[in-house]
C-alpha cells in the first residue's frame, strides 16, 4: 500500500542552524501538508501546498519556514535558523479525499 | 478562535467492551471529519471520516455525525489492548478550507 515516507527519522541541529525536512508523498496525491507536534501538545498545521505554490498556511509559519517541491516526488520544509522552540514532530501528509501521514522527522535543537 | 474539543482522558475501559469517544467542534460550516489514532512517538492513523449526519460503520469502529449539535463520536467495539492509544479528532473548520484543525486527543486504555 503507498505511504508517505518522510527522512531524516532525527534531526538534532544547534540554535541558528538551518535544517531541512524531506517528505516524499503519496504519488497519485496532489496536496500536501506539514504539520508539527510539539510533546504532549496537539498536531498544529503549518502549511499547505497545491501545484507547487503555498495553498495555505497558519501564524506558526513565518518567514523562518519556506517549503518546496524541488523535483516530481520530493516535498521539503526548510528552517532558516532554528530556535529551541522549534524542536517537535514534524509529520508530512499528502490528500487525495483524505489526508495520510508519513511517520515524521523528530527535530531536537539544542 | 475555531476549536476541537476532546476530552483528554484517560478512558479506561475493559477488553471486549465499548469505547466511545467524543468531540465537539466550534465552527457550523465544517464539512469534513476524521478520526486518527496516535500510538505513542507515532504518526496519526486515519481510522475514519466522516461527511454527512448519522454513523458510518468500518469493521469495529462506527463514527457518528451530528452537524445540528456540533458532534462526532467514534465508537470502539470489542476493544481490544492494542486499541490502546489517543484517539484524534480532526476536522477541516472552514468549507473550502483543507488543513486540519486537530483536537488534543483522548487516551484509551483497554484492559486485559
Amino acid at each position: 500500500e503507498p505511504e508517505v515516507t518522510q527522512t531524516p527519522s532525527h534531526q538534532v541541529t544547534q540554535m541558528g542552524q538551518e535544517v531541512i525536512l524531506r517528505c516524499v508523498p503519496i504519488s497519485n496525491h496532489l496536496y500536501f501538508y506539514w504539520y508539527r507536534q510539539i510533546l504532549g501538545q496537539k498536531v498544529e498545521f503549518l502549511v499547505s501546498f497545491y501545484n507547487n505554490e503555498i495553498s495555505e498556511k497558519s501564524e506558526i509559519f513565518d518567514d523562518q519556514f519556506s517549503v518546496e517541491r524541488p523535483d516530481g516526488s520530493n516535498f521539503t520544509l526548510k528552517i532558516r535558523s532554528t530556535k529551541l522552540e522549534d524542536s517537535a514532530m514534524y509529520f508530512c501528509a499528502s490528500r487525495e479525499n483524505e489526508q495520510f501521514f508519513g511517520p515524521g522527522t523528530r527535530l531536537t535543537v539544542l | 478562535q475555531k476549536e476541537v474539543e476532546q476530552n483528554s482522558g484517560p478512558l479506561s475501559v475493559p477488553e471486549g467492551a465499548i469505547a466511545s469517544l467524543n468531540c465537539t467542534y466550534s465552527d457550523r460550516g465544517s464539512q469534513s471529519f476524521f478520526w486518527y489514532r496516535q500510538y505513542s512517538g507515532k504518526s496519526p492513523e486515519l481510522i475514519m471520516s466522516i461527511y454527512s449526519n448519522g454513523d458510518k460503520e468500518d469493521g469495529r469502529f462506527t463514527a457518528q455525525l451530528n452537524k445540528a449539535s456540533q458532534y462526532v463520536s467514534l465508537l470502539i467495539r470489542d476493544s481490544q489492548p492494542s486499541d490502546s492509544a489517543t484517539y484524534l479528532c480532526a476536522v477541516n473548520l472552514d468549507t473550502g478550507r483543507r488543513a486540519l484543525t486537530f483536537g488534543s486527543g483522548t487516551r484509551l486504555q483497554v484492559q486485559p
